[in-house]
């Protein structure tokens, strides 16, 4: 299965964008790209995904490079409640064993300050 | 509309005992998914169920594991002879089908902790 990889950690200021990226040189045409978040003492919840094209919904934009090989998410106004640990998941269409299940890497923690 | 719930939120087991964990899925959602959450381990896989599929039980760590879900709906993951090592959030999620295109809603998770 291909790989992400993000940065540990990133800090923004309330009310400000922030652009958290995920790169997959690896990632195969048929490889989903998924966002999720956790904020703290709770399960994980969905934000976005996607598969070529940018894609926007009430919670964030997902930004993907033309070749595929990163992308990243955007937050347009963090706000305190942004604060949390965002994982960028890949998972293939075209079956095998990413097709059903999340796997989880370390994500990025994500500080908003006020 | 109701999400995906748990239950017990919390379960102090003594080590050795078996323990039972439930999770009530979206109405309507066909697959449903395992995770546990252990500081050591990070998010983990245990186990999926798609309609009438046989489960992928890949992620499950041991034969102490093992999970059924009843008429399409709910599950229980069971641990028997649990060890501290099992101490964990465990986490499950449903969505409205299997696959990738499919987001998947969690639950709060049910907190192990085995003495």
């Amino acid at each position: 299965d291909a790989k992400t990889t993000q940065p540990n950690s990133m800090e923004s200021n309330e009310e400000e964008p922030v652009h958290l990226p995920c790169n997959h040189s690896t990632i195969s045409g048929t490889d989903y790209i998924h966002w999720y978040r956790q904020l703290p003492s709770q399960g994980p919840e969905y934000v976005i995904h996607g598969l070529t094209s940018n894609v926007n919904n009430r919670m964030a934009s997902l930004a993907i490079a033309e070749d595929r090989k990163s992308s990243t998410l955007i937050l347009h106004r963090a706000t305190l409640r942004d604060a949390a640990v965002y994982y960028c998941i890949l998972r293939d269409k075209a079956g095998g064993t990413s097709y059903g299940k999340l796997t989880f890497g370390q994500g990025t923690i994500l500080t908003v300050h006020p | 509309g109701a999400g995906v719930s748990q239950s017990p939120s919390n379960k102090v087991t003594e080590k050795g005992k078996d323990v039972e964990l439930r999770c009530d899925p979206i109405s309507g959602h066909t697959a449903l998914y395992w995770y546990r959450q252990s500081l050591g381990q990070g998010l983990e896989f245990l186990i999926y169920f798609q309609g009438n599929s046989a489960p992928d039980k890949s992620g499950l760590p041991s034969d102490r594991f093992s999970a059924e879900r009843t008429g399409g709906s709910v599950s229980t993951l069971t641990i028997q002879r649990t060890q501290q090592e099992d101490s964990a959030v465990y986490l499950c999620a449903s969505s409205l089908a299997g696959g990738p295109n499919y987001e998947q809603y969690f639950g709060p998770g049910t907190r192990l902790t085995v003495t």
